[in-house]
């Protein structure tokens, strides 16, 4: 049984650029958050989707936005990128209703 | 807005002795998780607390939850070196959104 995947594992972008993290949920779960953790400091939730929408967002701009496919794969959308968007993503699955989520392996974005 | 502290930020252990993380957070909260993570790498879930006196311990490693004090503590028990890692706490309200502490960094020495 495959747990969490993300894709890619690591990404350099310049400033301004755009930039697509992508995510896919363990088997038979539904539900998938993306938290930014910057160095050194402990994950902040950007947003949750379930049923392809958007069900929580944390305190993060605009310019973060995502997508869940009808597979419930995920994506994360950053545009015009900032030096402090240099993190690691982390995506977490969970099945609606259940309260454990499990962790991707997170993809490094540095932002030059 | 929900604030989770976490004490001390860094634990330096002597192999074979006890020590304990806290976890302090500011409201009400359903659940608290307690995650640890290796240099580079994801988060490892231990363990997941889900109502008042609730205990529950893995090898070493022994959590448990006040929920009228909003604490939690982990307590490690004749550590080795193995458990050097960085460890987090994070507490749920009910949204399946988690808000984590600063973290841990646990270093553990001859």
């Amino acid at each position: 049984d495959a747990g969490v995947t993300q894709s890619p594992t690591h990404l350099i972008k310049t400033r301004g650029q755009q930039v697509t993290l992508r995510c896919s949920p363990k088997s038979g779960h539904d539900t998938v958050s993306w938290y930014q953790q910057a160095l050194g400091q402990g994950p902040q939730f950007i947003f949750q989707y379930y049923e392809e929408e958007e069900r929580q967002r944390g305190n993060f701009p605009d310019r973060f936005s995502g997508h869940q496919f009808p597979n419930y794969s995920s994506e994360l959308n950053v545009n015009a990128l900032l030096l402090g968007d240099s993190a690691l993503y982390l995506c977490a699955s969970s099945f609606a209703g259940s309260y454990e989520q499990y962790f991707g392996p997170g993809t490094r974005l540095t932002v030059t | 807005e929900l604030k989770v502290e976490q004490n001390p930020l860094f634990l330096s252990m002597q192999e074979g002795k006890n020590y304990t993380i806290y976890c302090n957070y500011s409201t009400t909260s359903d659940r608290l998780y307690w995650y640890r993570q290796d240099p580079g790498k994801s988060l490892e879930s231990l363990f997941v607390l889900l109502s008042n006196g609730a205990v529950k311990q893995e090898g070493r490693l022994m959590a448990s939850l006040d929920t009228k004090a909003r604490l939690s503590t982990l307590h490690i028990t004749a550590a080795v070196h193995d458990l050097s890692a960085t460890y987090f706490c994070a507490v749920e309200r009910g949204d399946y959104k988690l808000s984590f502490g600063a973290g841990t960094t646990v270093t553990v020495r001859a």
